[in-house]
């Protein structure tokens, strides 16, 4: 089954924490994304990156890094220098100028 | 329950009639435009896209209508499902960074 899996679902963060959202594709995309969803808004470009070891900031990249250490991993650190995390975050993947595939998503909830 | 689908407009649409979604989009550059379905919970799914050298594309009970004079876009359903209840929002896609999301319609089906 070729697609995009998150990880995990659900993930609770205590304040002045760092949490790793794992995200993994095998379509053989070269470009991956993560955006952030809130309610009532468009998703928001968080990062992306269109090749391995490669990445560029997106449009709240703040309080967020990310690494591109392989073709089919992308995964998102959400820093404590991020002063509202609760959101849920999508990882997605495509070829060039071709729609993004998404991953089911993690919720992230500060406590 | 999930808060993705709060505040947005709501369509709400009897079992086996056609449902229409409407999308106004922004940059008159944008050459490429994508429909995604999200369930509750749940990562965008890709519908059904059209680039810009097109007015009308047609998938499996889905059609989509592009007018570039007025900027707009339109997601047509035909006997709507229940499956059909979701939140349904369009992409603009001019490059990696430059793809922009509309908040999204929740469509409710009304059995």
């Amino acid at each position: 089954d070729g697609g995009i899996t998150q990880s995990p679902k659900y993930l609770f963060r205590k304040e002045g924490q760092n949490v790793t959202l794992s995200c993994e594709q095998n379509l053989n995309h070269d470009a991956m994304y993560w955006y952030r969803q809130d309610p009532g808004q468009g998703l928001r470009l968080i990062y992306y990156s269109q090749i391995v070891n490669d990445f560029q900031k997106g449009d709240i990249a703040e309080g967020y890094s990310v690494s591109r250490e392989k073709k089919e991993s992308f995964p998102l650190t959400v820093t404590s220098a991020q002063k509202n995390p609760t959101a849920f975050y999508l990882c997605a993947s495509s070829q060039p100028r071709d729609e993004q595939f998404f991953g089911p998503g993690t919720r992230l909830t500060v406590l | 329950g999930e808060s993705v689908g709060l505040h947005l407009p709501t369509l709400s649409v009897q079992e086996g009639d056609n449902s229409i979604i409407n999308c106004a989009y922004s940059n008159s550059a944008s050459d490429y435009f994508i429909w995604y379905k999200q369930e509750s919970g749940k990562g965008p799914q890709f519908i059904i896209d059209i680039r810009s050298n097109m007015d009308k594309r047609q998938g499996q009970r889905v059609t989509v209508l592009l007018n570039k004079t007025v900027k707009h876009l339109s997601l047509q359903i035909a006997a709507t499902q229940p499956g059909d209840s979701a939140v349904y929002f369009c992409a603009e896609n001019r490059g990696y960074q430059k793809v922009t999301f509309g908040i999204g319609t929740k469509l409710q089906v009304i059995p």
